[in-house]
């Protein structure tokens, strides 16, 4: 089993939908988690970490359900400028967090068109 | 706004020679890694480093591979005997210390690099 899976899409939607995005990970000691987005040919960007209780950021929803090593995020009124790849990203381990690797998904593919 | 940068933005070089990536954390960061992406696949961690030593690395990271941090603002990969399978996007991030979880990792804009 993949340890971050991805649905790659595409997914093409028209301005103003909602798009959901979802992703597994295979190790239950995973400890935070993350929706990254990357442009073409670009470096990824963090665009929001997942919290246990879920939590938004103006369009954007993450929701985690660890019983099921399940990630999700929302985007509603999607934008022509949300075009990008989603990627799921996985920290693993407590303690000194900060030098944790982090364990990435292939990416969900998205194109919001006008 | 602090960024990460790294030089060159392109690598071309042949088989078997060595290259350098070259990569300036954000100043107050005590944490750097490497991440390579080869086109059209995932993001794969390399190594991470604090302290002036690896802190852990992955599989990809053998013995042609090296990381420095020569000064106090540089942070190098150095691939030697260079492969076909080395061209790739390397992408460099540094964070800060900060015991959330949570913790963000920042990225440089990557090398491509090219091995022919």
């Amino acid at each position: 089993r993949k340890e971050v899976e991805q649905d790659p899409g595409p997914f093409n939607v028209p301005e103003g939908a909602t798009v959901a995005f979802n992703c597994t990970y295979s190790n239950s000691a995973s400890q935070s988690f993350f929706w990254y987005r990357q442009d073409c040919r670009k470096e990824p960007k963090l665009l929001m970490s997942v919290y246990s209780s879920g939590n938004e950021d103006g369009r954007f929803t993450a929701q985690l359900n660890r019983a099921s090593q399940y990630i999700s995020l929302l985007i509603r009124d999607s934008k022509l400028s949300d075009s990008a790849t989603y990627l799921c990203v996985v920290k693993e381990g407590l303690g000194a967090g900060n030098n944790r690797k982090l364990i990435w998904g292939l990416g969900t593919s998205l194109a919001v068109n006008p | 706004e602090p960024e990460v940068t790294q030089t060159p933005s392109h690598q071309v070089t042949q088989m078997g020679q060595e290259v350098i990536l070259r990569c300036v954390p954000i100043s107050n960061h005590l944490y750097f890694y490497w991440y390579r992406q080869i086109l059209g696949q995932k993001v794969e961690f390399l190594v991470s480093f604090y302290n002036n030593e690896i802190s852990e690395k992955s599989e990809i990271f053998d013995d042609r591979f090296s990381v420095e941090r020569p000064d106090g603002s540089n942070f190098t990969l150095k691939i030697r005997s260079t492969k076909l399978e080395d061209s790739a996007m390397y992408f460099c991030a540094s964070s800060e210390w900060d015991l959330s979880k949570y913790n963000e990792q920042f990225f440089g804009p990557g090398t491509r690099l090219t091995v022919l």
